[in-house]
């Protein structure tokens, strides 16, 4: 299978900090990743499709100007949670697309 | 609005049975299943897929698809405590998106 990456996998920061979280393919290129964000023993929540090159699509609910995604080459996607808050710690992962979706390990982000 | 899915569970089943998880889709035009495993804290892993009608075998894992009932399913022979996890069908839309919709998930629970 295809090999995503995601940095750090674990984030503690204080409320009010930004937090940057990268998402690599490692042995394919991807224009399109997903991100998504998971509460504990809750199903897998789709925030937005980075999309290589243009602008993020987000679903419905989710604040762009709070969690900025940049798709700046065909390897990476970032996913950056602006003045973070105790109500965003949560289990973030990102899928990129080969021939179907791959996971990265997830980033698990806690604000105190 | 596209649905799939699940019974949440728990599955317990004892080690060395068949573990039969099920799913149900709404979109009848979806060509493409997937099955993923989530273990508790991880992030999902792509164990099979299958697109066409009928049974789809790999090791120990065989997936079953029937279009015209909109139903697919996952077998697992020889259950092991290790494929205790949650289990997340997912389906690729008729628009052929990589968007997929993911199910809630069944969590499963092997005896030992």
């Amino acid at each position: 299978g295809a090999v995503v990456s995601q940095h750090p996998s674990r984030v503690i920061c204080k409320s009010g900090t930004s937090v940057k979280i990268e998402c690599r393919s490692l042995d394919f290129q991807a224009t399109t990743m997903f991100w998504y964000r998971q509460f504990p023993k809750k199903s897998l929540m789709l925030m937005a499709t980075s999309n290589e090159g243009s602008k993020a699509t987000y679903e419905q609910g989710v604040e762009k100007d709070k969690f900025l995604i940049n798709h700046a080459s065909l390897t990476l996607s970032t996913l950056t949670v602006t003045s973070a808050h105790p109500e965003d710690s949560s289990f973030y992962i990102c899928s990129a697309i080969r021939d179907t979706q791959y996971f990265g390990p997830g980033t698990r982000l806690t604000v105190l | 609005q596209k649905e799939v899915e699940q019974n949440s569970g728990p599955l317990s089943v004892p080690e060395g049975a068949i573990a039969s998880l099920n799913c149900t889709y709404s979109d009848r035009g979806s060509q493409s299943f997937f099955w993923y495993r989530q273990y508790s804290g991880k992030s999902p892993e792509l164990i099979m897929f299958i697109y066409s009608n009928g049974d789809k075998e790999d090791g120990r894992f065989t997936a079953q698809l029937n279009k015209a009932s909109q139903y697919v399913s996952l077998l697992i022979r020889d259950s092991q405590p290790s494929d205790s996890a949650t289990y997340l069908c997912a389906v690729k839309p008729s628009s052929g998106t990589y968007k997929y919709i993911f199910g809630t998930g069944t969590r499963l629970k092997v005896l030992a």
